[in-house]
């Protein structure tokens, strides 16, 4: 079975840029969150869907960032437009309803915005 | 203000030994504590985790003592191997109410051969 799988792996963006990460879920789960993970803040939740709609937009997070679920199998993350302080490892993770809360975790996308 | 503490962001321990991974949390509320352990490159993956109706559980090599009173739990890596160096994250979350994992902000460890 595939896990979670994200793309970009790697994005090097100039400030201003939009950047759009891209993730696919483990077939069959109904639950999608996106963290962003750095050294000092850790893994920060910036937005959680279950069965596609948007519970969670991650307060602090909604300036900027968009997260969108276009159907069970695919979610984008935009960051429009892009900082030097957004540099950080993007992580999706999904998981199926009833699951006693276990989360699948992509590899992530490491973003450095110069 | 954290919600899920750990104590140490690194752990040096030697082949052989226990290392001993410690967390600490606010909410009363919180009653699944999961561990999450990440290599380089990759993303989180579960370790173990235990209810807080429990004291203690047990997988293998891997440990979480819980202390409900104290608030606090611990993970115990016994017979540390240079493999298990990584980055362990402590969370917690509440089965009422807000469904979110909190995590906290991890302790690398390296195990030194």
């Amino acid at each position: 079975d595939a896990g979670v799988t994200q793309t970009p792996r790697h994005e090097v963006a100039e400030k201003g840029q939009t950047i759009i990460l891209k993730c696919e879920p483990v077939s069959g789960h109904n639950d999608l969150f996106w963290y962003r993970q750095t050294k000092i803040q850790g893994l920060e939740l910036l937005s959680y869907f279950r069965s596609k709609s948007l519970m969670e937009d991650g307060g602090a997070f909604k300036d900027r960032f968009k997260a969108e679920m276009l159907n069970s199998s695919f979610s984008t993350l935009k960051i429009q437009p892009t900082e030097p302080k957004d540099s950080a490892v993007y992580l999706c993770a999904s998981t199926p309803r009833n699951s006693g809360n276990t989360l699948y975790f992509g590899e992530g996308s490491r973003l450095i915005v110069v | 203000q954290q919600q899920v503490r750990q104590s140490s962001q690194s752990l040096t321990v030697w082949e052989g030994e226990t290392a001993i991974l410690n967390c600490s949390y606010e909410n009363s509320a919180f009653d699944y504590f999961p561990w999450y352990q990440q290599f380089p490159g990759e993303g989180p993956a579960l370790l173990i985790a235990i209810r807080s109706v429990s004291d203690k559980k047990e997988d293998g090599r891997f440990t979480i003592f819980f202390n409900k009173r104290e608030k606090n739990l611990s993970l115990h890596i016994k017979d540390s191997q240079p493999g298990d160096s990584a980055t362990y994250f402590c969370a917690a979350r509440a089965s009422s109410g807000s469904w979110q994992l909190i995590f906290g902000s991890g302790t690398q460890l390296t195990v030194m051969p």
